[in-house]
């Protein structure tokens, strides 16, 4: 079955590392998104890319880098400057140019220790 | 910018009607979308409006009016498993992404 994978599932950080949050699809979309959601509160966009080898900043870029080698993975590296980096991760691509639709994976939920 | 206004939460009985509002303020509009998220799960899309009217998809339907910047999601003979948050996110001119508005938790109680 074609999907989004998001893996670690669950992610302890200890304060000033760096961590990779893995994202990978097998839906041959070329459009991928990284959210964050703080708890209670709406989604708000890290980064995308909308091609291989291109990425933009989102709303809050700050404290994070993203890569795009290759058109089925997108991950995310929150860096030891991004100050309060607990939050739950989502991944997304772009399903359907007609409706606009994203395809969300389950999530990483990353915890700072 | 883009900013998104929707309740932050509705409470309705098992049968019942539920409209989760939705009003916009964005530089440039393609599209309004709406998608629904239990506690702890992935966001699930379920509508998109990019002219005006209602969109019917079950026992949802959607509607927009872009010359009022506002839609609405409307859920029908609601079920438990509806609990849910609902988002309503915007695709604005700028760049091809959705801004997400803060979501409204619908609570259906029996």
């Amino acid at each position: 079955d074609g999907g989004i994978t998001q893996s670690p599932k669950y992610l302890f950080r200890k304060e000033g590392q760096n961590v990779t949050l893995s994202c990978e699809q097998n839906l041959n979309h070329d459009a991928m998104y990284w959210y964050r959601q703080d708890p209670g509160q709406g989604l708000r966009l890290i980064y995308y890319s909308q091609i291989v080898n291109d990425f933009q900043k989102g709303d809050i870029a700050e404290g994070y880098s993203v890569s795009r080698e290759k058109k089925e993975s997108f991950p995310l590296t929150v860096t030891s400057a991004q100050k309060n980096p607990t939050a739950f991760y989502l991944c997304a691509s772009r399903r359907d140019e007609a409706n606009y639709g994203y395809t969300f994976g389950s999530g990483t939920r990353l915890t700072v220790v | 910018g883009q900013s998104l206004e929707q309740p932050s939460e509705v409470t309705a009985v098992e049968g019942a009607i539920v409209q989760i509002n939705c009003t916009y303020q964005t530089s440039g509009f393609y599209g309004l979308s709406w998608y629904q998220q239990h506690d702890g799960g992935a966001p699930t899309f379920l509508s998109y409006n990019a002219l005006d009217g209602l969109e019917e998809t079950g026992r949802f339907s959607s509607f927009l009016s872009r010359s009022d910047s506002y839609g609405y999601l409307l859920l029908q003979e609601l079920q438990m498993k509806d609990s849910a948050s609902y988002f309503c996110a915007v695709r604005a001119a700028a760049g091809n992404k959705l801004t997400f508005g803060g979501g409204t938790r619908v609570l259906v109680k029996p």
